[in-house]
């Protein structure tokens, strides 16, 4: 079965540092990837998502994640964090089983950018 | 815009009662979701749909039914709420082309079961 891990659950950084937001995944296939940012109170927001070719993927809001295959990770990074990114972060894996249509979510990372 | 619209934002319910919550999208997206949030849980799948009238059990369908009556209307309905629902209920869709679409939340429905 395919399955999601962010290893921490808090992330604090200061603002104008970079900042990385690890995930790990675990599929019997190819691995679709997206991470998602959740503000207070909100629903989520898609940031970025690898499909296939570059492994180097770029996204809203100056994120960006790199995929690692043997490493079996899609980490978000980004060069300089701003206070405003500070909000709740959620790594998924489509599920290609089940229709192809399920996708599974890890548990969430809380960023915090302190000014 | 794309816009999936979720009809309450914030419910207080008593135990026993009946409770629906009502999802529109504005896409025309096949596949329509909802999820459940809990704090460390991250997102876990109550149900989906990938057509009208056709639904699939998630990882925690029980306590919870859904309908699919309109192609843009995905419902989630508490048959007989309890405490242990109380959540953050959040709807999604996506098309079903192509597959490596991504999906598209609501604003969330944060229930509370009294």
């Amino acid at each position: 079965a395919q399955s999601v891990a962010q290893p921490e659950d808090q992330v604090n950084v200061a603002e104008g540092n970079p900042l990385t937001v690890k995930c790990t995944y675990s599929v019997s296939g190819n691995p679709y990837l997206f991470w998602y940012v959740q503000y207070p109170n909100r629903g989520l927001q898609f940031l970025l998502k690898y499909i296939t070719g570059d492994n180097l993927v770029k996204g809203s809001y100056g994120f960006e994640a790199e995929f690692n295959k043997s490493q079996t990770s899609f980490h978000l990074k980004k060069p300089s964090a701003l206070v405003s990114d500070s909000a709740l972060y959620f790594c998924a894996v489509r599920d290609m089983l089940n229709y192809g249509q399920n996708f599974v979510f890890g548990p969430g990372t809380r960023l915090s950018v302190l000014p | 815009d794309v816009k999936v619209t979720q009809s309450s934002r914030y419910l207080v319910k008593r135990t026993g009662e009946k409770v629906f919550l009502e999802c529109v999208q504005d896409m025309d997206h096949e596949n329509m979701f909802w999820y459940r949030q809990d704090p460390g849980l991250g997102l876990r799948l109550i149900y989906f749909s990938y057509d009208v009238k056709m639904k699939e059990k998630g990882d925690i369908p029980e306590g919870y039914s859904v309908s699919r009556e309109k192609k843009e209307r995905f419902s989630l309905i508490l048959e007989s709420a309890s405490t242990n629902q109380t959540s953050m209920y959040l709807c999604a869709s996506s098309p079903k082309s192509p597959v490596t679409g991504e999906l598209f939340f609501g604003e969330g429905s944060r229930l509370t079961v009294l």
